[in-house]
């Protein structure tokens, strides 16, 4: 059975660029997630959807970032333009219940 | 705010020996979970605790919620270099919003 897919694993690209991070949650699963986890600050949660809706994107920081889920199937994750300080791991997670969350492996994303 | 403090930030300790991490805070949780973490991959889910006081055993690992579900603990039997990692725990505060703690990095020494 295949876990939360992330695509790219690494990305690596210059300030001003447009970036797309892209999952597939598992089959089933209700609820995604979409995480920034750096050093300094931990993991932190961006935005969760819900039958593909957005519920709360609260932690996104600011315009820049934008996310959507237009199946149950995919969601990306866009950062346009980045900064060098949006250099982080991004993590997809899928649940079903709330007790339980599926992370992906991360997308490690290096703004120059 | 509700944040999740964890302790000790980093341990090294030898094959064989026992540990604990505490995740404490100032606010109630419905429920606590308790990750860990590979370099390269994502967290992995170790367990749910949900009811104050409970305690739940995986193996070598003992998770343990607080009474008041304000924090919890994990204990390590007789550590091994498989345990290395680092271990999240993360409060449920509804409305399917986990806060994580800041992590403890954990290295077994063969």
């Amino acid at each position: 059975d295949a876990g939360v897919i992330q695509s790219p694993r690494h990305e690596v690209t210059e300030m001003g660029q447009e970036v797309t991070l892209r999952c597939k949650p598992i089959s089933g699963h209700d609820y995604l997630f979409w995480y920034r986890q750096t050093m300094m600050r931990g993991l932190e949660l961006l935005i969760y959807f819900n039958n593909n809706v957005p519920i709360d994107d609260s932690g996104m920081p600011e315009d820049r970032f934008s996310a959507k889920m237009p199946n149950a199937s995919f969601s990306n994750l866009k950062i346009q333009p980045s900064e060098p300080r949006d250099s982080a791991v991004y993590f997809c997670a899928s649940s079903r219940t709330k007790n339980e969350q599926f992370f992906g492996p991360g997308t490690r994303l290096t703004v120059l | 705010t509700q944040l999740l403090e964890q302790s000790p930030q980093f341990l090294s300790i030898q094959e064989g020996e026992n540990l604990t991490v505490y995740c404490n805070s100032s606010s109630v949780f419905s429920s606590l979970q308790w990750y860990r973490q590979e370099p390269g991959e994502g967290p992995v889910l170790l367990v749910t605790v949900v009811t104050g006081g409970e305690v739940k055993k995986l193996k070598r690992l003992t998770f343990q919620f607080g009474d008041a579900r304000k924090d919890s603990s994990l204990h390590i039997t007789a550590a091994q270099p498989g345990d290395t990692g680092l271990y999240l725990c993360a409060g449920y505060s509804g409305t399917y919003k986990y806060i994580f703690g800041t992590g403890t990095r954990l290295k077994v020494l063969a």
